[in-house]
């Protein structure tokens, strides 16, 4: 069993649509979690730390479950920018497990 | 304050040729971590290295690839005789410590004919 796993999508939605998605983590001893963004061919960028209370930062929703070991990342009011494929990143001790990334394309 | 630096941004090899990889990572960053990327895949880490140690290699295939981080220059990363599998982006990341978040550099994409 992988790591971490997400959906893969590919998400096609509207401009102004809200789009979630959630991704999984199998080992119990994960510390820290983290939404990253990764444009075609660049470098993942981070989007947003994640935290069991739940956090927002603008239009980005994160929450944590850590008792079903999911993450959560809900996008508000999409943008035409927030096309990009999101990585679920778990780390423990040092090591970060990336998901393979979701895919979100946000169209005119 | 420079971000973590990666060169060269693309590297073109033949088969059986080395690559080296540079990394230099951000300032007041000692913490240096490589990653690699396969087409249509998502990253995995390789190694991870302290200043002139290895601290974790556990992801590095255990021929042909070596790296390093020593107390002067740039992280590098080694792949001896390389084959057209290790095509890919390798990614390199640092961090001021290993609980922090990690930044990564722009990447070297590596293409092996």
């Amino acid at each position: 069993r992988k790591e971490v796993e997400q959906d893969p999508g590919p998400f096609n939605v509207p401009e102004g649509a809200t789009v979630a998605f959630n991704c999984t983590y199998s080992n119990s001893a994960s510390q820290s979690f983290f939404w990253y963004r990764q444009d075609c061919r660049k470098e993942p960028k981070l989007l947003m730390s994640v935290y069991s209370s739940g956090n927002e930062d603008g239009r980005f929703t994160a929450q944590l479950n850590r008792a079903s070991q999911y993450i959560s990342l809900l996008i508000r009011d999409s943008k035409l920018s927030d096309s990009a494929t999101y990585l679920c990143v778990v780390i423990r001790d040092y090591k970060l497990s990336f998901g393979a990334g979701t895919t979100v394309t946000v169209r005119a | 304050n420079a971000g973590v630096m990666q060169n060269p941004r693309h590297l073109v090899r033949r088969r059986g040729q080395e690559a080296r990889l540079r990394c230099s990572p951000m300032k007041g960053h000692s913490h240096v971590y490589w990653y690699r990327q396969l087409p249509e895949e998502g990253l995995k880490f390789m190694v991870y290295l302290q200043k002139e140690n290895i601290i974790d290699e556990s992801g590095m295939p255990k021929e042909r690839f070596s790296a390093e981080f020593p107390k002067e220059g740039p992280s590098i990363l080694r792949i001896q005789q390389v084959v057209r599998g290790d095509s890919a982006a390798y990614f390199c990341a640092s961090s001021p410590n290993p609980e922090n978040i990690q930044y990564f550099g722009a990447g070297t994409r590596l293409s092996v004919l």
